[in-house]
């Protein structure tokens, strides 16, 4: 059974910084893109970072771009999440979840789906 | 960037109805959509994949369909651990996008 363990979430003050991680367990973690996503109270659900399987590709919210950073460490089977410059607005439980198996549809092959999600982490970003 | 508009926000029905949830993307993203359920203070659960395929372990009454720009999630008959949030994602693209969500409430 695949099974993935958020931790590191907290209180920060604006502006400052935090690491997530997200320890995976269950299947292959190096076959599979790993996702962050974060949903901040009583909102929806807001996709926040992708990475491949072996750490060569990276994707970002708007948003995110270049105060977060995903990565993985396969030996470790562990996503993690490093989030600086954090503001009020970035206040949210931090899902991490494991893409699905590549499907092909009309000729091109992507994951479908994020078929598998830990618990979740609450970040609290306050003064 | 692909922006997701679901519909409605929310809806309220009885237990036995059909319900029908709508999500439209603002370009064409093929059949790369996937529809997510979500129960109070849990993560959320993929239902259906690249637009109408079941998830495993997921109830028949559960069905998506659509292509291109126009996409919909039918329960076919409401049963009470159903009336919780909805959410479509389109994965054709980065970054990723969520529709806003889709709330079902007990009439």
């Amino acid at each position: 059974e695949v099974y993935l363990l958020e931790s590191g979430g907290g209180f920060v003050e604006p502006g400052g910084s935090l690491r997530l991680s997200c320890a995976a367990s269950g299947f292959t973690f190096s076959n599979y893109p790993m996702n962050w996503v974060r949903q901040a109270p009583g909102k929806g659900l807001e996709w926040v970072s992708t990475i491949d399987t072996s750490d060569t590709y990276t994707f970002y919210a708007d948003s995110m771009k270049g105060r977060f950073t995903i990565s993985r460490d396969n030996s470790k089977n562990t996503l993690y999440l490093q989030m600086s410059s954090l503001r009020a607005d970035d206040t949210a439980i931090y899902y991490c979840a494991k893409s699905g198996e590549y499907v092909t549809v009309a000729g091109t092959s992507k994951s479908p789906g994020l078929d598998s999600w830990g618990q979740g982490t609450l970040v609290s970003v306050s003064s | 960037d692909i922006q997701m508009t679901q519909s409605p926000s929310s809806v309220s029905a009885s237990v036995g109805d059909r319900v029908t949830i709508t999500c439209r993307a603002s370009q064409g993203i093929s059949s790369w959509l996937a529809w997510y359920q979500q129960k109070p203070g849990k993560a959320p659960k993929l239902l259906i994949y690249a637009a109408s395929t079941l998830q495993t372990g997921v109830p028949s009454r559960f069905s998506g369909s659509g292509s291109g720009t126009d996409f919909t999630l039918t329960i076919s008959s409401l049963q009470p651990e159903d009336f919780v949030t909805y959410y479509c994602q389109q994965l054709n693209s980065f970054p990723l996008t969520f529709g806003g969500g889709t709330k079902v409430e007990i009439k």
